[in-house]
């Protein structure tokens, strides 16, 4: 089936202490692309990648790093996440930019 | 930047009645126009989507209309249901000052009640 897989689904931390939130699509597309949704605030991109190895800013980067190593996999690092930080993630992935984003099933974090 | 305003924020309506929402958008090189539908705990699916040489799009009960003079693009949808009842966003898409790159900049949301 194709699909984007996030992980995890559900995160509580601490402020500072470094999490990863993975990402893989299993449908060899080019464009991926990381988004938090909060209330009122809509879908804010927060980082993207047009393919492997070439990532760059979205709207909201400040406190996160992504990488790009492999087509299929884009994770999201907080090297220090703090409490502004709490929200609701996805990740999102399509051909190439311009197409349909597919997106994953989400992961909710909470930084206390 | 890009910048996409939609309302209303919130839309509650009958069984049966119609639904519109409105987004404008700032670029006027803005050339693709999706809408995603958000169910509670899910993730958003793209219901319809329109590209910028095209004025209207129907999907049986779902269409969406562009007015690109006027820079805004609002979602229909008829003989509303119960399961219409979600958060829906709309987007469109530029392509990066200076680059070759697009992004896809989303409205706020709007969340429709439909009402048995």
């Amino acid at each position: 089936e194709a699909q984007v897989t996030q992980n995890p689904r559900y995160l509580i931390t601490v402020t500072g202490k470094k999490l990863t939130v993975t990402c893989s699509q299993n449908m060899n597309h080019e464009y991926m692309s990381w988004y938090r949704q909060d209330p009122g605030l809509g879908l804010r991109q927060i980082y993207y990648s047009m393919n492997v190895e070439v990532t760059d800013k979205g709207d909201v980067p400040e406190g996160y790093k992504v990488s790009r190593k492999e087509k299929r996999n884009f994770p999201l690092i907080l090297e220090s996440p703090s409490p502004n930080q709490t929200s609701l993630y996805f990740c999102a992935s399509c051909r190439q930019s311009g197409s349909p984003l597919h997106f994953g099933n989400g992961t909710r974090l909470t930084v206390t | 930047g890009e910048n996409v305003e939609q309302h209303p924020s919130t839309l509650s309506v009958q069984e049966g009645d119609s639904a519109v929402i409105k987004c404008t958008y700032s670029d006027s090189a803005s050339n693709y126009f999706p809408w995603y539908k958000q169910e509670l705990g899910k993730r958003p699916q793209l219901i319809i989507d329109i590209r910028s040489n095209v004025g209207e799009k129907k999907d049986q009960r779902i269409a969406v209309t562009l007015n690109k003079t006027a820079k805004h693009f609002s979602l229909h949808i008829t003989e509303t249901q119960p399961e219409d009842s979600a958060v829906y966003f709309c987007a469109d898409y530029t392509i990066a000052g200076g680059t070759s790159y697009g992004k896809l900049t989303f409205g706020q949301g709007t969340i429709l009640t439909v009402h048995p």
